[in-house]
């Protein structure tokens, strides 16, 4: 069974940093590309960053673009998500999800709450 | 950046009732849309991709469609499970986009 648990969550003040964490399970990690959703209390899904299996491929929303750094360890099936310079706007629910054999989210985890306060 | 601009914002219809969702691309994206539905307080699931094809364990009352740059979601037989926000997803270019979100209610 395929799982995504993300972690790394919390309560952070404008402008620091926190990093999340997605531990994956139930398929080869090192086979698939991998993303990183948001979604703001009550609003619609915003995709963030996608990696490429190998780590050769990376991309990122303008919104996120110079703050935040998506990155992976194949050895530990672990997808991390490093967020800096936070702002109120980057609260949110963050899911991580695989993109499939054609790249789309096929499954996606629980999803992490960051919340950006002062 | 590509728009999705996806109709109605929200529904209300009968179970056994067919609905469709629209999503209107602002430029051509071949057949790189996929459909997700969330459900209340759950994760987004994957419905359809590249346009016209089922997700594994979808039902088949779930399809997809195109007409040039219009992409529809059709649910038949709607049943009572059936209630939560439906997003459309363009892949073809980054940043990749969703569309707006359609909730749906059963009455």
């Amino acid at each position: 069974e395929v799982q995504l648990v993300e972690s790394g969550g919390g309560l952070v003040q404008p402008g620091r940093s926190l990093k999340l964490s997605c531990v994956a399970s139930g398929f080869t990690f090192s086979n698939y590309g991998m993303n990183w959703i948001r979604q703001a209390p009550g609003k619609g899904l915003e995709w963030v960053a996608y990696i490429s299996s190998g780590s050769s491929y990376i991309y990122y929303a303008e919104t996120v673009k110079g703050r935040f750094t998506i990155s992976r360890d194949n050895a530990k099936n672990t997808l991390y998500l490093q967020m800096t310079s936070l702002r109120s706007e980057d609260t949110a629910l963050y899911y991580c999800a695989r993109g499939g054999s054609l790249g789309d989210f096929d499954y996606w985890g629980q999803g992490v709450m960051v919340t950006v306060s002062s | 950046d590509i728009q999705m601009t996806q109709s109605p914002a929200s529904l209300s219809a009968s179970p056994e009732e067919i609905v469709t969702i629209t999503c209107q691309a602002s430029q051509d994206i071949g057949n790189w849309l996929a459909w997700y539905q969330q459900k209340p307080g759950k994760s987004p699931q994957l419905l359809i991709y590249s346009a016209t094809s089922l997700a594994d364990g979808i039902p088949s009352r779930f399809s997809g469609s195109r007409s040039g740059t219009q992409y529809s979601l059709k649910i038949s037989r709607l049943q009572v499970e059936d209630t939560g926000i439906y997003y459309c997803l363009q892949r073809y270019s980054n940043p990749w986009t969703f569309g707006g979100g359609t909730k749906l209610e059963l009455k």
